[in-house]
């Protein structure tokens, strides 16, 4: 089945120091990925939606120059939290839309504590 | 805009049957999703309603009611395994963004 493979799954950065997040599709093609964040006992909080090829479609409330969002082929996008401050510590899920099937896949998460 | 909810928290005793009801308002409806999702791990896909009735999947079955803007997901034979958080989301028309609830923390006990 279409396997979306996210790494890191954990990191620990010093505040004011940037970290860069990778989504793949291992075996298929993600024209259109979607990018959540979850803080603990809450629900999945979509942050942005990237196109394969555009520029990424910013959710309300979220900051494009912190939250970069590259998503330059259809097997790679990329998601850079900027100048991380202890705020930003979250769960990071990105989220690959399957055109056939009209289902979606997700990545395995990335647990970002910012020290 | 949408409006998805759905119970915080239920409990229930291994061997037996819990339902996790959602109900919905949204601008369209294009189909509705149900997740389960452990503790530091990403979603994983149970169910997929988008015409009325109910889906059988072996223990789990789904339900949808277009016109009442409810779902509920049933979980049958509880074993601890099923301990999660089970989430509702919303796909509508012409988009592929979800709007998930905020889930449903159930916890099973022997």
């Amino acid at each position: 089945g279409a396997v979306v493979s996210q790494h890191p799954s954990r990191v620990i950065c010093k505040s004011g120091t940037s970290v860069k997040i990778e989504c793949r599709s291992l075996d298929f093609q993600a024209t259109t990925m979607f990018w959540y964040r979850q803080f603990p006992k809450q629900s999945l909080m979509l942050m942005a939606t990237s196109n394969e090829g555009s520029k990424a479609t910013y959710e309300q409330g979220v900051e494009k120059d912190k939250f970069l969002i590259n998503h330059a082929s259809l097997t790679l996008s990329t998601l850079t939290v900027t100048s991380a401050h202890p705020e930003d510590s979250s769960f990071y899920i990105c989220s690959a839309a399957l055109i056939q099937g009209g289902g979606y896949t997700f990545g395995s998460g990335t647990r970002l504590t910012v020290v | 805009g949408q409006n998805i909810d759905q119970p915080t928290e239920m409990t229930a005793t291994e061997g037996a049957i819990v339902q996790i009801n959602c109900t919905y308002q949204t601008s369209g409806f294009n189909g509705l999703f149900w997740y389960q999702q452990h503790a530091g791990e990403a979603p994983t896909f149970l169910s997929y309603n988008v015409l009325d009735g109910l889906e059988e999947k072996g223990r789990f079955s789904s339900f949808l009611s277009r016109s009442k803007g409810y779902s509920y997901l049933l979980l049958k034979e509880l074993q601890m395994k099923d301990s999660a958080s089970y989430l509702c989301a919303v796909r509508p028309p012409n988009d592929y963004k979800l709007s998930f609830g905020a889930g449903t923390t159930v916890t099973v006990r022997a």
